[in-house]
């Protein structure tokens, strides 16, 4: 079955930065566009990044763009997030989706892996 | 961007009873290839969020078949027949006609009476 598991979250101070993985299997990696989604403490989803399923398109929320880079490595079936220039407002879990229909625009998302919390604090 | 609305924020349910949950998108989700993207997701407590709904009333394989969406253009409703105890949880909708970015609504929380 599919599976997605994050990892690489941690406490860190503002303005540091901190890289995370997602390790999938199940799936033909290279087939699904693939996403970061976060949410804070008691709020809601807030989409983050998306990445093509072969590499050749990122998109990112405006906050983020500029300090975050998703990228991804079908070598090792593993997504990435760097996320560099941590602000406090970054603090939330974060998860590491796939996303549906394979090979096309992606439009929903359909396996989400259990996520990993990141606290930006002093 | 596109801004989705969901009503009520909270939804005390009766197990058995039937429960809607209503979400509003500022700008209609028809595309012009005739699909309407509009998906539902439930995020039970402690958990990870899971496709419901896709494409409006398509159901994500293994939802039970009580849960039911329906709506066009900016006015969406999500059924789910008779409630369980199971299907607590919150409830987002969200958009994906006009991406980036990926729009969710705030969440209706449904909880037992």
């Amino acid at each position: 079955q599919v599976q997605l598991v994050e990892s690489g979250g941690g406490v860190v101070q503002p303005g540091t930065s901190l890289r995370l993985s997602c390790t999938t299997s199940g799936f033909t990696f290279s087939r699904y566009a693939m996403y970061w989604v976060r949410q804070a403490s008691g709020k809601g989803l807030e989409w983050v990044a998306v990445i093509w399923h072969d590499g050749s398109t990122t998109y990112y929320r405006d906050s983020v763009r500029g300090r975050f880079t998703i990228s991804r490595d079908s070598s090792t079936n593993t997504l990435h997030l760097q996320m560099n220039s941590l602000r406090a407002e970054d603090t939330a879990v974060y998860y590491c989706v796939r996303g549906f229909p394979e090979t096309q625009w992606p439009t929903s998302l359909d396996s989400w892996g259990q996520g990993t919390l990141v606290t930006v604090s002093s | 961007d596109i801004v989705m609305t969901q009503s009520p924020v909270s939804l005390p349910v009766t197990p058995g009873e039937p429960a809607s949950i209503s979400c509003r998108s500022s700008e209609s989700l028809l595309h012009g290839n005739g699909n309407t993207y509009l998906d539902w997701y439930l995020q039970k407590p402690g958990h990870s969020p899971q496709l419901l709904i896709y494409l409006v009333s398509n159901r994500a394989p293994g939802v039970p078949d009580r849960f039911s969406g329906s709506g066009s253009g900016t006015d969406f409703t999500l059924r789910i027949s008779r409630v369980e105890a199971e299907d607590v949880g919150v409830y987002y909708c969200m958009q994906a006609v006009q991406t980036p970015p990926w729009t969710f609504g705030q969440g209706t929380k449904v909880e037992i009476k």
